[in-house]
This record gives structure tokens, C-alpha cells and sequence, in this order.
């Protein structure tokens, strides 16, 4: 069975400011790893997503997450956040091919102006 | 369509009635799926077809959830003799390749009183 872990339930941050929003999973087999943003109202939008090769990968709207397979991580940063950044972030894992999503808790960061 | 697209938006429901809830996904999409997310939680599995064999359905809570998706493209989940902890947002997802990317619609709120 997977799990995934969002350390952080709410992460204030000042605009213009860097951020991380942590993510640690635990699997017996191989995984894909997914961030996904949903901002007020809306549905879950994928940010970036670890298939395999590069453990850096990068996102839309300047996100990039680092994959760590000994830490069992995945990440999430942005060196300089906006106000419109101002969402819900969902880590999820899942075995591949076409098999569900586990996610995390989620984390809501909030940019203060 | 461009999207997947859930309707219901909202459905208030009083506890003892049944509801469906229908998810159109994007066209030619394989795999389509349902989740179920509480307020401060991250979308939880309920279950997931490959065309219009349900593949698993190990998430629904118990027997008075059901769906169904007999060609292939719409589908329909239904609860029936609803309960107050049904409340919440269903969220249906629908991917085309084994890389998993899965695409959200906007979701239906359910509120049972």
C-alpha cells in the first residue's frame, strides 16, 4: 500500500518570498509522484509530475519539485511566490500505468502581500 | 468537450433520498475516475474503470455506493438512501495514457441534511 505524508497543513509565506511545501511518501514498489494545485472553486490542476530519469522536475506557473528515492521525498519549491500562488497543494503517488491516486492531506499556502 | 465536466454542481439531498452524480469525461479518454474529498482532507479513491469495466471498487465505503459506466464515456455514481456522512465534494478524473496524468472536473457538492 502507498501513503503519502504533507508535513505542513497551512504555510504562510510574504510575497516575492521562496517556499517549500514538503511531501514524503512511502511505497514497496515503484511510484509516479504528483503535484496538484486547486485554488479556491476550482478543480485539481496538475503542477509537475516524477514519471522516471531527471529527479528535478519542473512545473508550470515556476514550480519545480526534487524526487529523493533515499529520503523518500518529493518537494515542492518556488524561489519567489505571487499573491495569485495563494492555493491548496496536493502531493500524490500512485504504481503507475492507469491506477489511482493517493494523496496527501494537502497544504495551504497562503501569500501575505 | 475540453474538459471533464461533473453535474451536479451542487445537490443538497435530504438523508434516506438517493442521488446521481454523472461525470462526463474528456473524449477518447480510457480510464475514468471517482474521489471522494472532506472538507480539509485531499481526494480519497472510491473507484475507477478502463472503458467501461470497473476495475476496482475497493473504495466505495459500502454497498449503498454504486457507479457505473456502460459505454465507455459517461459515468454515473450513485448513493443510495443518503446519510449525513455523505456529505462532500465528489470529484471524478479521466486519463488517456499509462503515464496516468489524470484530469479533474470541477466537482459535485453534496450536502445531505
Amino acid at each position: 500500500a502507498q501513503s503519502v505524508t504533507q508535513l505542513d497543513s497551512q504555510v504562510p509565506v510574504f510575497e516575492e518570498a521562496p517556499v517549500e511545501l514538503r511531501c514524503n511518501y512511502s511505497s514497496s514498489v515503484s511510484v509516479y509522484l504528483f503535484w496538484y494545485v486547486q485554488y479556491p472553486n476550482q478543480g485539481l490542476q496538475l503542477l509537475l509530475k516524477y514519471l522516471s530519469g531527471s529527479t528535478l522536475v519542473k512545473g508550470i506557473n515556476g514550480f519545480e519539485a526534487e524526487f529523493n528515492k533515499s529520503q523518500t521525498s518529493f518537494h515542492l519549491r518556488k524561489p519567489s511566490v505571487h499573491i495569485s500562488d495563494t492555493a491548496e497543494y496536493f502531493c500524490a503517488v500512485s504504481r503507475g500505468g492507469n491506477t489511482p491516486l493517493v494523496f496527501g492531506k494537502g497544504t495551504r499556502l497562503s501569500v501575505i502581500a | 468537450g475540453a474538459g471533464v465536466s461533473q453535474s451536479p454542481r451542487y445537490k443538497v439531498t435530504k438523508r434516506g433520498q438517493d442521488v446521481a452524480l454523472r461525470c462526463d469525461p474528456i473524449s477518447g479518454h480510457v480510464s475514468l475516475y471517482w474521489y471522494r474529498q472532506a472538507l480539509g482532507q485531499g481526494p480519497e479513491f472510491l473507484t475507477y474503470f478502463n472503458y467501461e469495466a470497473q476495475q476496482d471498487k475497493s473504495g466505495l465505503p459500502n454497498d449503498r455506493f454504486s457507479a457505473e459506466r456502460p459505454e465507455g464515456s459517461i459515468s454515473t455514481l450513485t448513493i443510495q438512501r443518503t446519510e449525513q456522512r455523505d456529505s462532500a465534494m465528489y470529484r471524478c478524473a479521466s486519463s488517456w495514457d499509462g503515464f496516468n496524468e489524470q484530469f479533474f472536473g470541477p466537482g459535485t457538492r453534496l450536502t445531505v441534511l
